[in-house]
């Protein structure tokens, strides 16, 4: 099976600090990375979608500047939560999918908790 | 607007029995499904697939039936074990352009009951 890994696992921050996230493909090339938040008991929101060497899609009402993407290589995205506040506490999830169309699955990481204090 | 939904929120059900979990979704275009299981503090878990033109798949103790006539899909467990508990989540693509991500829907919280 294709392995997603992310790390940090947990970070706990200050307010006003900036944090990376690290998704990783880690058996495949991934063309689209997609990041995604959940809060406590709920689903998973879509907030962009991350394709290899262009800029990243953002969901309306994300913003770019406050959550930064960078696709660098068919294996590597990174989310960066800048000037991060309480409310960007959350869990924060990366999938990745294999090929160009949409019935390749997506394999999701494990995802990272962020506590901004 | 288009959505992919869920009717029961939590099902509890007993070690062995079968579980059904439901999923609406209102986009016609939808044609392709994937219901993905989560335990508590890890990502979701690919379980299953289907395409719009089957009704019918079958995995590893997991069966997912589609009915395009009604827009309903469910999964259905057998024999659940206690490592079956955790929220079961169904999702959707439906855009021709073939890059489109998830849409998920609220989720069905799975308790097993020993």
């Amino acid at each position: 099976g294709a392995v997603v890994s992310q790390h940090p696992s947990r970070v706990i921050c200050k307010s006003g600090t900036s944090v990376k996230i690290e998704c990783r493909s880690l058996d495949f090339q991934a063309t689209t990375m997609f990041w995604y938040r959940q809060f406590p008991k709920k689903s998973l929101m879509l907030m962009a979608t991350s394709n290899e060497g262009s800029k990243a899609t953002y969901e309306q009402g994300v913003e770019k500047d406050k959550f930064l993407i960078n696709h660098a290589s068919l294996t590597l995205s990174t989310l960066t939560v800048t000037s991060a506040h309480p409310e960007d506490s959350s869990f924060y999830i990366c999938s990745a999918r294999k090929g160009q169309t949409k019935l390749e699955t997506q394999y999701f990481g494990p995802g990272t908790r962020l506590l901004v204090l | 607007g288009e959505s992919v939904g869920l009717h029961l929120p939590t099902l509890s059900v007993q070690e062995g029995d079968n579980s059904i979990i439901n999923c609406a979704y209102s986009n016609s275009a939808s044609d392709y499904f994937i219901w993905y299981k989560q335990e508590s503090g890890k990502g979701p878990q690919f379980i299953i697939d289907i395409r719009s033109n089957m009704d019918k798949r079958q995995g590893q103790r997991v069966t997912v039936l589609l009915n395009k006539t009604v827009k309903h899909l469910s999964l259905q467990i057998a024999a659940t074990q206690p490592g079956d508990s955790a929220v079961y989540f169904c999702a959707e693509t439906s855009s021709p352009s073939g890059n489109t991500p998830l849409v998920f829907g609220k989720g069905t919280r799975l308790s097993v009951i020993a």
